[in-house]
């Protein structure tokens, strides 16, 4: 079973910086399967990034994901004041089918 | 637009049976995949399993022995039950539309908090 591992476990940042978050997988992912959230407090996660770089329907374009192989990274441009959440990544692995997630970097808005 | 919506019992005892239903409103079951995540209090996520629009159905590994998933088309529903309870499956349970497109989870239900206890 891949591990997910993200790093750093936390960060605080204020508006308008950029926030660089990674996910790292101890086996290679195929980006095809990669994907990112956000969930913010009391709520569900919500679908930022599929395919590794791909923006879901709807997600500001200050989100962006890229990376292969074993890291992968979402990236925060500009931030605001909603982008304090957690950001989980996720992968599928086929055969037989699983999906597993990182354990979630936190971002704090000053 | 699509939306997920959980319900069930909010507290279940140890060595019981959880059943949880998802109902989908504002479109169809059919041609998508159905899964159910969940999350322990203050920690990370965790698939469960997910059916497809034809009825098969796959687990996770871990729950596998524990875990059933249905489909009720008729309904638009699809439901969760998980066996033998322990105060380990506390937890916020989610139900979400799995894209096989995207192969990613991008429609998601509020979640609802189940506690084991006696």
């Amino acid at each position: 079973e891949i591990v997910l591992t993200q790093s750093p476990g936390s960060l605080s940042l204020s508006p308008g910086e950029r926030a660089t978050l990674s996910c790292r997988a101890s086996q290679s992912v195929s980006g095809t399967y990669l994907a990112w959230y956000q969930q913010k407090p009391g709520q569900a996660p919500r679908l930022l990034i599929y395919g590794a770089f791909s923006r879901a329907t709807g997600i500001p374009d200050r989100f962006s994901g890229s990376g292969s192989g074993t890291d992968f990274t979402l990236t925060i441009s500009r931030l605001e004041p909603e982008d304090s959440a957690v950001y989980y990544c996720q992968q599928y692995g086929s055969s037989p089918p699983i999906f597993t997630f990182g354990q979630g970097t936190k971002v704090n808005i000053k | 637009q699509v939306q997920l919506q959980e319900s069930g019992p909010g507290l279940v005892k140890p060595s019981e049976t959880l059943s949880l239903t998802c109902t989908v409103s504002g479109g169809s079951i059919s041609n998508y995949y159905w899964s159910w995540i969940r999350q322990p209090p203050g920690k990370g996520l965790e698939w469960i399993g997910y059916i497809t629009y034809s009825g098969s159905t796959y687990y996770n590994s871990s729950l596998k022995s524990r875990v059933t998933i249905s489909l009720d088309t008729s309904k638009n529903q699809f439901s969760l039950k998980q066996s033998s309870m322990t105060a380990a499956d506390t937890a916020v349970y989610y139900c979400t539309r799995y894209s096989y497109t995207y192969v990613a989870f991008d429609i998601w239900g509020q979640g609802t908090m189940v506690a084991v206890s006696s």
